[in-house]
């Protein structure tokens, strides 16, 4: 089955800069590949989400970088501010199935 | 306003003691789905539904048990729940399926004694 690693498990980074959180996938039938972002008490909200054909896909200061033949994906958060701080889950997925790496804490020190 | 619903969001029980969480969609959504999240482990999928009637396991089915006799309604039964099923726990709705973005509840967690 696919199997989803995500590191770091906490990320902590000053205000203004950016933040990297790296994912690999085991199974090469997976073909979406989103992120969301948990913050406390709420559930997963779904921030950007990448499909297989595409390399790259960027939405303001959130960014998602594929990797198909390495089988990795990364998000990148560029100016954090305070309201970035949160957990941040990646996923993929192939036609049945979806599955979650472990999640990233993120803190944004002000 | 779209939006997933759960209940109840927290609740303390005994070992044995049946429960429902219930969850209910506005979206008309096909493709509904229960997680449990536990610490270190991510999102654990423990049953989906395609459509309605149509249900089938995830990863963590054991001790679960669910129902989808209309669209917008999925209910996770725990019939005998035990202290291993004590976790936070999310029901989430997609438009058509698992390779598309799922709509997540605001999480129900269980404590069981």
């Amino acid at each position: 089955g696919e199997n989803v690693e995500q590191h770091p498990s906490t990320l902590s980074v000053q205000e203004g800069d950016s933040a990297v959180i790296k994912c690999t996938y085991s199974d090469s039938a997976s073909n979406y590949f989103p992120w969301y972002k948990q913050e406390l008490g709420k559930g997963p909200q779904l921030i950007i989400d990448i499909r297989s054909n595409v390399g790259e896909k960027k939405d303001q200061r959130i960014a998602v970088t594929l990797n198909k033949t390495a089988k990795h994906f990364s998000l990148h958060i560029t100016e954090t501010q305070p309201e970035d701080s949160a957990v941040y889950f990646c996923a993929a997925a192939n036609d049945y199935k979806l599955s979650f790496g472990a999640g990233t804490t993120v803190t944004v020190r002000a | 306003e779209a939006q997933v619903t759960q209940n109840p969001r927290y609740l303390i029980t005994v070992t044995g003691k049946k429960l429902t969480v219930t969850c209910s969609q506005n979206m008309n959504h096909e493709y509904m789905s229960w997680y449990r999240q536990d610490p270190g482990l991510g999102l654990r999928q423990i049953y989906y539904s395609m459509n309605v009637e149509v249900t089938d396991k995830g990863d963590v089915p054991e001790g679960y048990k669910v129902s989808r006799k209309e669209k917008r309604n999925f209910p996770l039964i725990l019939e005998s729940p035990s202290p291993n099923q004590t976790s936070l726990y999310f029901c989430a709705s997609s438009a058509a399926g698992i390779n598309q973005p799922q709509h997540f509840g605001d999480g129900t967690r269980l404590s069981i004694l």
